[in-house]
């Protein structure tokens, strides 16, 4: 059964600044999916990994994917307010894909 | 196309009534699921289907039914409605090609059961 675990639950951090968003997963994975949420708002898919070494950017954000060690990253550059949100990650195995329980970002001017 | 439209937007339900939530996508995709999100809480699986006539328990399926007559509709059939149903629930559709994987999603559906 995978299970999808991310770390941290909840950062605050300064403008300007870099940090990275954690996800493992506990056994192999299809494919590798990393989702924004605003609050009281619908999901919105940033990046789908398909492979070992995928690495996908979309402006500040970026993600990448270790299969070997069962890991994604969503890697934040040079923080800016408008990328305040919940972030959430989610594997794919058996036509089933489960959610982590999500990073809530707070980004302080 | 309208992507994944879902309705209510909102309902309130008393406890034993029962409800469909309606989920429609117009991209022609094969794969739909259903989720819950309960406050402060990522989402948790409750049914999927691979296709029409195709559907396939997830992580929290107890309290709910689902059917997929056709690729189009995806309907969450709740019969004895708990106040642990209170959440919101999102349908998201996909189209697994081998090529294109990503997920779309509804706008939600917010229910409270009283």
């Amino acid at each position: 059964e995978l299970k999808v675990e991310q770390n941290p639950l909840f950062l605050s951090m300064q403008e300007g600044k870099n940090y990275t968003i954690y996800c493992n997963y506990s056994t192999t994975s299809d494919r590798l999916y990393w989702y924004r949420q605003d609050p009281g708002k619908s999901l919105e898919s940033l990046f789908v990994l398909l492979s070992n070494g995928a690495v996908k950017q979309e402006g500040r954000l970026m993600a990448s994917l270790d299969t070997k060690a069962r890991l994604s990253t969503l890697h934040i550059t040079a923080a800016v307010h408008d990328l305040s949100a919940t972030y959430f990650c989610a594997g794919n195995r058996d036509d089933k894909i489960i959610f982590g329980k999500g990073t809530r970002l707070h980004i302080l001017p | 196309n309208a992507g994944v439209t879902q309705t209510p937007k909102f309902r309130i339900l008393k406890i034993g009534q029962s409800m469909t939530l309606q989920c429609t996508q117009d991209m022609n995709h094969n794969y739909m699921y259903w989720y819950r999100q309960d406050p402060g809480m990522g989402l948790k699986l409750i049914y999927y289907s691979v296709g029409a006539g195709i559907t396939d328990k997830g992580e929290v399926p107890n309290g709910y039914n689902v059917s997929r007559s056709t690729t189009e509709d995806f309907p969450l059939r709740l019969e004895l409605a708990a106040p642990s149903q209170t959440s919101v629930y999102f349908c998201a559709s996909t189209l697994d090609t081998g090529d294109t994987y990503e997920q779309y999603f509804g706008p939600g559906t917010r229910l409270t059961v009283t």
